[in-house]
């Protein structure tokens, strides 16, 4: 298996442009996380996906993000518009929750820099 | 809300060196705990999962424990290498709410081990 796929790797755009970041979980899993890691807040749990389903946003920090997950094999987490203060890196994870058994698996993140 | 503490925040040893890592969180209704590793400029790589039921976990030279009761894990590394340099990171998943694997992470033990 090739592992959680994000894309791009790496982003840099202007304040006010929309960025779109894209994640492939692996294939059998049934749950997708988006993080985002600052310097200042480590890794923080933006919202996560249950079966393509939205089970938490609590952590996206305004309306300018958006995410969702149209089928089990793709998800999208939009900003729009951007702001410098978005800048970090951002992580999708995925696992197959059974039980008490969740570990989770990391892409290699998505690094935005918002000018 | 959970808070996970890592202690110490950087941690510098000479090669060869047995050490551990430490973990604390605060909320003890746990389903499991997983450390991970992040290389500079990577993703997360998981080393070990230990569900609520277990008091430890082994996986080569490493060796994680759970005492769920007192709110603290500790990750043993043995026989260190200079490839072992990295940033150690600790995550929980509560037991409360869904069970989907929410984790909630450590700000992580900054590993340095010299030749």
């Amino acid at each position: 298996d090739a592992g959680v796929i994000q894309s791009p790797r790496h982003e840099v755009t202007e304040m006010g442009q929309e960025v779109t970041l894209r994640c492939k979980p692996i294939s059998g899993h049934n749950s997708l996380f988006w993080y985002r890691q600052t310097m200042m807040r480590g890794l923080e749990l933006l919202i996560y996906f249950n079966n393509n389903v939205p089970i938490d946003d609590s952590g996206m920090p305004e309306d300018r993000f958006s995410a969702k997950m149209p089928n089990a094999s793709f998800s999208t987490l939009k900003i729009q518009p951007s702001e410098p203060r978005d800048s970090a890196v951002y992580f999708c994870a995925s696992s197959f929750a059974s039980g008490s058994n969740n570990e989770q698996f990391f892409g290699p993140g998505t690094r935005l820099t918002v000018l | 809300k959970q808070e996970v503490t890592q202690i110490p925040a950087a941690l510098s040893v000479p090669e060869g060196e047995n050490l551990v890592l430490n973990c604390s969180f605060t909320d003890s209704a746990i389903y499991n705990l997983q450390w991970f590793r992040q290389d500079p400029g990577k993703g997360l790589t998981s080393l070990l999962l230990i569900q609520s039921s277990q008091r430890e976990q082994t996986s080569g030279r490493l060796n994680a424990s759970l005492d769920k009761s007192s709110g603290r894990s500790t990750l043993y590394i043995a026989a260190s290498q200079p490839g072992d340099s990295a940033t150690y990171l600790c995550a929980v998943i509560n037991a409360g709410g869904t069970s989907y694997g929410k984790l909630t992470f450590g700000q992580g033990t900054i590993l340095t081990v010299h030749p």
